[in-house]
């Protein structure tokens, strides 16, 4: 299995707090992503990155922040926790463009 | 609106029969497209990949088409085992948005010993 390592793998927490969740990577693949996973709507891209410091927004990422300091971290951020932010949220990683993604086992999160 | 469609109901069947799980889409024009399993509590794991220039691709008993005329691909089991119940993701790298990708609901099939 790739080296991926999603932290915390549980989490609750209330409305209007933050949150910081971490990936972590051990294949020096390029790109990164964060993903949400939820009933009837499948898996949708949160926000990615192409580099360290470079990241571009997906197809969810109203109330999301991201940062990438170092290849191997990329931290996704919720910075007021809303209930609708419940999720399973995974990390992803690629080498190349189009490449095949490997998945972290995610983090299940429950915004009270 | 971009939209992918995989088996709106659960699939069963049962062992040693060919299971065959499709993926609809419209409005896109990927280049390549994925296919994905996931284990309850796990992440998604990579299957296959096919490019938009291929017709089917295999492997081992897996085999995948793409039709972009139809805007469909068809993934098959053959020789199913219960170790193969699991729900199948397909995922489009939508031409022209980068790194996008973007992924169906995904089905649930059960292989009934």
């Amino acid at each position: 299995d790739a080296g991926i390592t999603q932290s915390p793998r549980h989490k609750v927490t209330e409305t209007g707090t933050p949150v910081t969740l971490r990936c972590h990577q051990t294949e020096n693949h390029r790109y990164m992503y964060w993903y949400r996973q939820d009933p009837g709507h499948g898996l949708r891209l949160i926000h990615y990155s192409y580099g360290v410091k470079d990241t571009d927004k997906g197809e969810v990422s109203d109330g999301y922040s991201v940062s990438r300091s170092k290849t191997e971290d990329f931290l996704l951020t919720l910075e007021s926790a809303t209930s609708s932010q419940t999720s399973v949220y995974f990390c992803a990683i690629s080498d190349r463009v189009s490449q095949p993604q490997h998945f972290g086992d995610g983090t299940r999160l429950s915004i009270l | 609106s971009q939209k992918i469609e995989q088996n709106s109901e659960a699939l069963n069947i049962q062992e040693g029969k060919t299971a065959t799980l499709t993926c609809n889409y419209t409005n896109y024009s990927p280049a390549y497209l994925q296919w994905y399993r996931q284990d309850p509590g796990r992440g998604p794991v990579f299957l296959l990949l096919i490019r938009e220039n291929e017709k089917e691709k295999r492997k081992e008993r897996l085999k995948v088409t793409f039709d972009t005329t139809l805007k469909q691909s068809l993934f098959h089991i053959t020789a199913s085992q219960p170790a193969d119940s699991a729900t199948y993701l397909c995922a489009l790298d939508a031409l022209g948005t980068g790194n996008q990708f973007y992924f169906g609901t995904g089905t649930s099939l059960t292989v009934i010993p």
